[in-house]
């Protein structure tokens, strides 16, 4: 069965750096997404992109936050200068259509640590 | 106060019981999603549904569109469903509840 998948599993970076974020959504997928969970808290909606622009983003995805899909496979979330907040498991998401109407595939999360 | 609301916010049952996990909401939606997350982090789609209900094998889903809310149903409940789950409503985006941590015990 076709899925997501997402590298690093585990990224360990120190503040003020760069950390790019990797997602390999599936094949036929026409909407990607990516999600962050805090530990201990909800899952929150960072952006969807659909048709190589972002279609909606969240407060949370400021201008250190920027995603790319940059070679008709990978779909890529930077965030330009960590922050310790930033600390959290970033989930990767796609689906067939938009979220209102097919079901989403994620990915098993990346863990991003900021020291 | 929180536009999707879970109850319970944990719960444990024995083996062979029947769960109900509840999702009120407060904003007008379009279609909601059962997730389950499992202890490793790992998230998977149980239902999309924007009227009535769906059933998967033990599991049953239902949602009431004009009274903003939704039940997740499992029958015959196994340790192996003890897992986190979550409603999502499909609004301008994706917003998800706190989840509810389910336990199961033998």
């Amino acid at each position: 069965e076709p899925e997501v998948t997402q590298t690093p599993s585990h990224q360990v970076t120190q503040m003020g750096q760069e950390v790019i974020l990797r997602c390999v959504p599936i094949s036929n997928h026409l909407y990607f997404y990516w999600y962050r969970q805090i530990l201990g808290q909800k899952v929150e909606f960072l952006v969807s992109f659909y048709n190589n622009e972002i279609s909606e983003k969240s407060e949370i995805f400021d201008d250190q936050f920027s995603v790319e899909r940059p070679d008709g496979s990978n779909f890529t979330l930077k965030i330009r200068s960590t922050k310790l907040e930033d600390s959290a498991m970033y989930f990767c998401a796609s689906s067939l259509g938009d979220y209102s109407t097919y079901e989403q595939y994620f990915g098993p999360g990346t863990r991003l640590t900021v020291t | 106060k929180n536009e999707v609301e879970q109850s319970p916010q944990n719960l444990t049952a024995q083996e062979g019981e029947f769960i109900t996990i509840n999702c009120s909401y407060s904003v007008g939606i379009s279609a909601l999603h059962w997730l389950q997350q499992h202890p490793g982090g790992g998230i998977v789609s149980l239902f999309m549904l924007s009227s009535g209900k769906k059933k998967h094998g033990r599991l049953i889903a239902t949602i009431n569109i004009q009274e903003k809310h939704s039940s997740l149903h499992i029958t015959a409940s196994h340790p192996r469903d003890s897992a986190v789950y979550i409603c999502a409503v499909c609004g301008s985006r994706l917003t998800f509840g706190e989840g509810t941590q389910l336990t199961v015990n033998p």
